[in-house]
């Protein structure tokens, strides 16, 4: 699997946007980018993954560039229950999960 | 999404015992789960995956005999941490892949076992 870069740590204003980079420049043309996060002491909670076009849920967006060489995660409105440890993945639809260092987002008032 | 649990939510033993984590898949059916293990400030590391009827592949650095993983239906899979030492002490995750499988083959995570071996 890809290899992802993401930075350590990102503070945002709560009701303000976060936008969550991740590079993957050697992502292969049959992996997606899944994005999951961590609140403290919780198993993984699945937020979002794409393949090629930019997604939208409920939780957040996702911005793939043509490239596909990164991506940006964009919560529309931070909480401070959007605190936690955000993580960028990509992989083939076969394999495994694994976990990179991730970007811990701290939503501040 | 789908509903994966794990049992207990924590636990406390004595160096020397064994501790047995459970994993269930509620509301799916889980042709493989997946286990890893946190410590603290630090990501999730894989420690080994396994299918329903088949041993469980282990991660290069991990005791197979230290770490049973039983994987017997397609609803439960179990971590016994054998002669556990408080160097074992982390947080146990467990994660179930569907049997529906599809384009994604999404993983659903369970809330996590944190083990305290004193």
């Amino acid at each position: 699997d890809a290899k992802t870069t993401q930075p350590p740590s990102m503070d945002c204003a709560e009701g303000r946007a976060a936008n969550l980079p991740c590079n993957h420049s050697t992502i292969s043309g049959n992996e997606y980018v899944y994005w999951y996060r961590q609140i403290h002491s919780q198993g993984p909670q699945y937020i979002i993954h794409g393949l090629k076009n930019n997604e939208t849920n409920e939780m957040a967006s996702l911005i793939i560039t043509e490239d596909r060489k990164s991506s940006t995660l964009i919560l529309p409105h931070a909480t401070l229950r959007d605190t936690a440890v955000y993580y960028c993945i990509v992989r083939n639809a076969g394999n495994m999960l694994t976990f990179g260092g991730g970007t811990r987002l701290m939503v501040k008032p | 999404g789908a509903v994966v649990s794990q049992h207990p939510s924590w636990v406390i033993c004595k160096s020397g015992t064994s501790v047995k984590i459970e994993c269930r898949s509620l509301d799916f059916q889980a042709t493989t789960m997946f286990w890893y293990r946190q410590f603290p400030k630090q990501s999730l590391m894989l420690m080994a995956t396994s299918n329903e009827g088949s041993k469980a592949t282990y991660e290069q650095g991990v005791e197979k005999d230290k770490f049973l993983i039983n994987h017997a239906s397609l609803t439960l899979s179990t971590l016994t941490v054998t002669s556990a030492h408080p160097e074992d002490s982390s947080f146990y995750i467990c994660s179930a892949r569907s049997l529906a499988g599809g384009p994604y083959n999404e993983q659903f995570f369970g809330p996590g076992t944190r083990l305290t071996v004193l």
